[in-house]
């Protein structure tokens, strides 16, 4: 059964401390790795598709990376917008469906 | 286009009691899935489709859920006789074939069954 596992499950830093997230996952036949930002009573939002070992992909102070059993969430000089929990999700078969870990909630401070 | 809309936000129903939730998708989408989040928890898969034809349906999809997409536009998710467990968002997202999960998700239907 395919499996994605986060951590921290939850995560405080103040504004400025980088910090990484974790995503370590179990699949058969991965076609992708993707990142999700959710803010409380809303969908998720989509930030990066990672396809390959060795690939990394950058959005502001969002970084992400893949290696062939993980991939990390790298964020630079948080600010308090940023807080939010963070979805990493595995593509597999072919309805691309995703299979989604439990996420990391990321809280910000001055 | 607006993106993907749900409606309702927000359902309080009886145990018991039936409700369908719809989903309008970015109108070039051919693909529409659904998923079910329960708090702290990530979406899970319920189904999806591609254009009209119902494609696959996870075990989590009892028989009392039914979900339809009638000419590959629209689709709606219908909870029969509702269950306290079924409380949950239900989210719908919308994706081009091959779009390899750059999915876009609506704001989601939050389910609280009493």
């Amino acid at each position: 059964e395919d499996q994605v596992t986060q951590s921290p499950e939850a995560l405080r830093l103040q504004e400025g401390e980088s910090s990484s997230l974790n995503c370590s996952y179990t699949v058969s036949g991965l076609r992708g790795l993707f990142w999700y930002r959710q803010d409380p009573g809303k969908g998720p939002e989509f930030l990066f598709t990672l396809y390959s070992a060795g690939e990394e992909k950058e959005k502001e102070r969002l970084k992400a990376t893949l290696t062939k059993k993980e991939s990390f969430l790298h964020i630079t000089a948080p600010k308090p917008e940023d807080s939010a929990t963070y979805l990493c999700a595995a593509s597999t078969g072919t309805a691309s469906k995703l299979t989604f870990g439990t996420g990391t909630r990321l809280q910000v401070t001055l | 286009d607006t993106g993907v809309s749900q409606d309702p936000r927000h359902k309080i129903t009886k145990r018991g009691q039936n409700v369908t939730f719809r989903c309008d998708p970015i109108s070039e989408h051919n693909r529409l899935y659904w998923y079910r989040q329960t708090l702290g928890q990530g979406p899970e898969f319920l189904t999806y489709f591609q254009n009209e034809a119902q494609l696959e349906k996870s075990r989590l999809l009892s028989d009392r859920f039914s979900a339809e997409r009638p000419k590959g536009s629209f689709s709606t998710l219908e909870i029969q006789r509702t269950e306290q467990g079924d409380s949950a968002m239900y989210l719908c997202a919308s994706s081009l074939i091959g779009a390899q999960g750059g999915y876009t998700f609506g704001s989601g239907t939050r389910l609280t069954v009493v």
